[in-house]
């Protein structure tokens, strides 16, 4: 069964740029989630969605927003870049929200922004 | 700001010996879970353990929960040089549905 899958692996974008970063969940699991991981830091929830709608947000601005499709895959999209977002994303995908599930992380994808 | 809070920061020990790290946490939680992650990768979740238990064993980890004090501890036995990787707690708060992660600790286990 494969597992979460993220593209690209690595982006280099210029500051200004938009960046758009997919991720596939796990076949059956309808919940996908985004973090942030700036280098040396914990993991900043970006957003969660569930069933083809946006369920929660984390305290980021407007500029980063996704969307996720009929087939329960995501699109994470950060407008107007700055220096300050290049971190490594992380998607996750869980059945039925992350209560009482484990969730199950992709790769990353590594965002630079110069 | 960060549900859970891990501490140490960073620890090193030598293979074979044993590892605790601590994770606190504010609110009331449905459950507590711990996960890896090797050199900036992915994370991989190790173990969960819900809010009416007490302790979980899985192989060579070891994790233990008080609610009373909000704190967990994860023990991993006879380390191993594979070990080595960053460590998360992370907690689902009360009535929320997503996890919230602490910020790790930096494990190296050397040979």
């Amino acid at each position: 069964e494969a597992g979460v899958t993220q593209s690209p692996t690595h982006l280099i974008k210029t500051r200004g740029q938009q960046a758009t970063l997919r991720c596939s969940p796990i076949s059956g699991h309808t919940s996908v989630y985004w973090y942030q991981q700036a280098l040396g830091l914990g993991l900043q929830f970006l957003l969660w969605y569930d069933e083809g709608e946006e369920r929660n947000r984390g305290n980021f601005p407007p500029r980063f927003s996704g969307r996720q499709f009929p087939n329960y895959s995501s699109e994470l999209n950060v407008n107007a870049l700055e220096l300050e977002d290049s971190a490594l994303y992380l998607c996750a995908s869980s059945s039925q929200g992350q209560r009482g599930t484990e969730a199950f992380f992709g790769q990353g994808t590594r965002l630079t922004v110069v | 700001s960060q549900q859970g809070e891990e501490d140490p920061q960073a620890l090193s020990i030598q293979e074979g010996e044993n590892a605790t790290m601590n994770c606190s946490y504010k609110t009331s939680i449905n459950n507590l879970q711990w996960y890896r992650q090797n050199s900036g990768r992915g994370l991989v979740h190790l173990i969960l353990i819900r809010s009416n238990e007490r302790e979980k064993h899985s192989g060579r980890l070891r994790v233990t929960l008080d609610t009373s004090k909000k704190s967990s501890s994860l023990l991993i036995t006879a380390s191993r040089a594979a070990d080595t990787a960053s460590y998360f707690c992370a907690t689902v708060p009360g009535t929320a549905s997503k996890l919230t992660f602490g910020t790790g600790t930096r494990l190296q286990v050397t040979l």
